[in-house]
């Protein structure tokens, strides 16, 4: 079954600092994994998606993450961090064939911003 | 374009009470999923509809029901409301049946709240 875990329920950084948000998969076939961003009162906004291309993924906002099979990681990063970036940060694995529909969340990742 | 719209944006129901909440994807968009969020269980998948059928359903009672019309306009239900059921309810919409290149659009969902 696919899974994802985030390995942070929270992150706190200073502005300007970089950004690390951890995200292992579990998947039987070489997956689709994405980050979303959820801001207070918000819906959820997709930052970047991994679907089997360049392992290096570049999102909106100055985010990108990497796919390490060998790690079965997909960490989530920023160079400097800015105070708009204070969020909840969820890594998403998609199901299998025709479970692709179906997203599996990981608990998600609080970052907090400090001035 | 207009995103996706889910009303109403907050709703308070008694125990025993049913719920009808409402999702209009955005215009083109075919493929309707439904999430619950709690802070206990995080996001969960409910259902995901295509062209007015369920292709895939979560692990939820039977309580929990939904459509999608030939609009591609979708209800959820839930009937006979418990505590636990107290969640944000959020709406995906996306152009097509999924593909590993699909990317979910999210509402920013109806808060409903069980007395």
């Amino acid at each position: 079954a696919q899974s994802v875990t985030q390995l942070d329920s929270h992150v706190s950084v200073s502005e300007g600092t970089p950004v690390l948000l951890r995200c292992n998969y579990s998947s039987s076939y070489s997956p689709s994994l994405f980050w979303y961003v959820q801001h207070p009162n918000k819906g959820l906004q997709l930052l970047l998606k991994y679907t089997s291309a360049a392992t290096l993924v570049k999102g909106i906002n100055g985010f990108e993450a990497e796919f390490k099979k060998s790690e079965t990681s997909f960490h989530l990063t920023k160079p400097s961090a800015h105070m708009s970036d204070a969020a909840e940060y969820f890594c998403v694995v998609s199901g299998l064939g025709n479970q692709g529909g179906k997203l599996i969340f990981g608990q998600g990742t609080e970052l907090s911003v400090k001035p | 374009k207009a995103g996706v719209t889910q009303t109403p944006r907050y709703l308070i129901k008694t125990r025993g009470q049913q719920v009808t909440l409402s999702c209009s994807p955005i215009s083109g968009h075919r493929s309707v999923s439904w999430y619950q969020q709690t802070p206990g269980q995080g996001l969960q998948f409910l259902f995901e509809y295509f062209s007015e059928t369920q292709r895939n359903k979560g692990n939820f009672p039977g309580r929990f029901s939904g459509r999608q019309f030939s609009n591609s306009r979708s209800e959820m239900n839930v009937s006979t409301l418990e505590l636990g059921d107290s969640a944000l309810y959020l709406c995906a919409s996306s152009l097509d049946v999924w593909q590993p290149n699909t990317e979910a659009f999210f509402g920013q969902g109806t808060r409903l709240t069980v007395v």
